[in-house]
């Protein structure tokens, strides 16, 4: 059974660069794609970007640039880098899989980032 | 971009009753190449992430009850609870994978009991 667990730091300052890691356990990284979603407290859900496990990357345009989405296949994890955070990215943020053209079919539990002066 | 939109914002249906949520694209999500629509729905329950229902519109996902249901086409569809349980409180939401450039989701719906 596939699962997700993502990690880092649950509090920030404005300005400062957010890092999670989504770790992959149960599968490989190998065929699949890896997003990462981000829901604000009490609202919906934003796609963040993906990777593919060859290094091919896609992010939302709406992020600016601010985004990098990395993989280390020999550790089976992807990471996430969001620059430049204000309160507005204050969010769970959660890791998933898809294939090619497909759904969602396996998340993390999901990590609260909040960003505060 | 694709948007989605739902519909209603939030439903209360008695226990036993059908439940039935509205999904709307603002562009056609069947690719002619494979007669397929691409659109998901999930249901998130409050403290936890998403949970895949339904895929390609009308496709269960394995362990999902068959009291959930996706149907629809093109730019409209529609998901069915046929008889709500205690345990599908629960907001839920649509997803279009078209377009793999920008995956885009529905504002959600909340279900609760009445």
């Amino acid at each position: 059974q596939v699962q997700l667990q993502e990690s880092g730091p649950g509090l920030l300052k404005p300005s400062e660069t957010l890092s999670l890691t989504c770790f992959v356990s149960g599968g490989s990284i190998n065929n699949y794609y890896w997003s990462w979603i981000r829901q604000p407290p009490g609202k919906g859900l934003e796609w963040i970007g993906s990777i593919y496990y060859t290094g091919i990357t896609n992010y939302n345009p709406s992020l600016k640039g601010r985004v990098t989405i990395s993989l280390d296949t020999s550790k089976n994890q992807f990471s996430l880098k969001l620059n430049s955070v204000t309160v507005a990215d204050t969010a769970v943020f959660y890791c998933a899989r898809h294939s090619s053209v497909a759904a969602f079919d396996y998340w993390g539990q999901g990590t609260l980032v909040s960003v505060s002066s | 971009d694709i948007v989605m939109t739902q519909s209603p914002d939030s439903l209360s249906v008695s226990l036993g009753e059908r439940a039935t949520i509205n999904c709307k694209s603002s562009q056609s999500l069947l690719y002619s190449s494979s007669n397929k629509n691409y659109l998901a729905w999930y249901q998130q329950k409050p403290g936890q992430p998403p949970k895949l229902l339904i895929y390609w519109a009308s496709t269960r996902e394995s362990g999902v009850p068959d009291r959930f249901s996706g149907s629809g086409s093109g730019t409209d569809f529609t998901l069915t609870i046929s008889s709500l349980q205690a345990e599908d409180v629960a907001v839920y939401y649509c997803q279009q994978y078209y377009s793999p450039l920008l995956f885009t989701f529905g504002p959600g719906t909340k279900v609760d009991i009445k």
